[in-house]
């Protein structure tokens, strides 16, 4: 298996912008997390979906960002519009189980995102 | 992470020695605890996990406790060596929602 493939690996645009960054999780898989990592506030959880359901979206951070998984093998995080302190590295997880099962998340390579 | 506090922030050890990051959880519902290494820009990965049943597990040089009446969990790297060098984040699981503290970097001097 390829793994978590999440895309783009990075991405700089400038504030206002539209960024809509993608996951491909592990076939099988049927638990999706985005996290995002700086160095002040470290690995933050933002949402996660089980069985491509929204399970809980506390972490996303105010109504520019917003994130979708139409089918089990895709899912999406949007930032509309981008501001500069959105810059960080968004990684996506997946792992198999859910609930009470839940087990090792599977991260993918992050998308570097840079917002001038 | 709002659930977990993780202790050390840093940690500086030399070749040889025993490094221990511990971590504290306040929801006495979380079932599952697991440990990840990150490389400098790399994606973090499991390096070892316990679940709310048992009380240590040990792989190799790496060890994790659990107290479950205290709420709190340990790694244990014994022997380290400068391949360890990595922040490293415990995890605290309920219902699913996976959250991590906020990370030790550890850097094990040759």
């Amino acid at each position: 298996d390829a793994g978590v493939i999440q895309s783009p690996r990075h991405e700089v645009t400038e504030m206002g912008q539209e960024v809509t960054l993608r996951c491909k999780p592990i076939s099988g898989h049927n638990s999706l997390f985005w996290y995002r990592q700086t160095m002040m506030r470290g690995l933050e959880l933002l949402i996660y979906f089980n069985n491509n359901v929204p399970i809980d979206d506390s972490g996303m951070p105010e109504d520019r960002f917003s994130a979708k998984m139409p089918n089990a093998s895709f899912s999406t995080l949007k930032i509309q519009p981008s501001e500069p302190r959105d810059s960080a590295v968004y990684f996506c997880a997946s792992s198999s189980g859910g609930g009470r099962n839940t087990g090792e998340l599977f991260f993918g390579e992050g998308s570097r995102l840079t917002v001038l | 992470g709002e659930n977990v506090e993780q202790h050390p922030s840093t940690l500086s050890v030399q070749e040889g020695d025993s490094a221990v990051i511990k971590c504290t959880y306040s929801d006495s519902a979380s079932n599952y605890f697991p440990w990840y290494k990150q490389e400098l820009g790399k994606r973090p990965q499991l390096i070892i996990d316990i679940r709310s049943n048992v009380g240590e597990k040990k792989d190799q040089r790496i060890a994790v406790t659990l107290n479950k009446t205290a709420k709190h969990f340990s790694l244990h790297i014994t022997e380290t060596q400068p391949e360890d060098s990595a922040v490293y984040f415990c995890g605290d699981t309920n219902a699913g929602k996976s959250t991590f503290g906020d990370g030790t970097t550890l850097t094990v001097k040759p």
